[in-house]
């Protein structure tokens, strides 16, 4: 089975920089990827990892360990309008459907 | 390409009719997926679908639910005799044949009186 554990909520302040960490345990592994979703709207695909290392898109980051079961999302430079739940969503090897954590809820303050 | 497409946005059920949820995918896109989440709760897998073939419908209640995708038209998720407990937003992805991850649609939020 697949198990994915992320923070249930963060705050941060509006020009700062936070971090939302994922951990997952999968039998196998082929992705991670993380997803925007604002309340009451589709989720929306922000990055994708699959090999070691940080990938860097624009204000957004993910990083992933393969080896430590482990993923964060780098947001930087935050916005009011990030305020939104991330959604860390793993898939396992030899599946095409992706496993969701519960989602961060990130409130950004002024 | 005007994404994946959901219909109704909104829909209201008695306890005990029959709810149509409809998607139809990106432009390109074979692969369908439909998941449900409820208030405080994660995106939950229910079946994934190609064109006239369920590929796997693991995480779909065996009684009362039921989906298909045809070779024409649209998927549809279908509950019969509707209770309290179904009432929750169901979103369709979709996601082309080499599948790198999903695009969602804007979901159906399904409510049961």
């Amino acid at each position: 089975g697949q198990n994915i554990d992320q923070p249930t909520e963060m705050t941060a302040t509006e020009g700062a920089i936070v971090q939302i960490n994922c951990t997952y345990q999968t039998s196998g592994f082929n992705g991670l990827f993380w997803y925007q979703q604002h309340a009451g709207e589709a989720p929306t695909f922000l990055s994708y990892n699959v090999l070691d290392g940080l990938e860097e898109k624009g204000r957004f980051s993910s990083f992933l360990s393969r080896s430590k079961g482990y993923s964060y999302l780098l947001l930087k430079e935050l916005q009011m309008k990030d305020s939104a739940s991330y959604l860390c969503a793993v898939r396992p090897a030899g599946y095409s459907t992706l496993t969701f954590g519960k989602g961060t809820m990130l409130l950004v303050s002024p | 390409n005007a994404g994946v497409m959901q219909n109704p946005r909104h829909l209201v059920r008695r306890r005990g009719q029959e709810a149509r949820l409809r998607c139809s995918p990106m432009k390109g896109h074979s692969h369908v997926y439909w998941y449900r989440q409820l208030p405080e709760e994660g995106l939950k897998f229910m079946v994934y679908l190609q064109k006239e073939n369920i590929i796997d419908e693991s995480g779909m209640p065996k009684e009362r639910f039921s989906a298909e995708f045809p070779k024409e038209g649209p998927s549809i998720l279908r509950i019969q005799q509707v209770v309290r407990g179904d009432s929750a937003a169901y979103f369709c992805a979709s996601s082309p044949p080499l599948n790198y991850g999903y695009t969602f649609g804007s979901g159906t939020r399904l409510t049961v009186v």
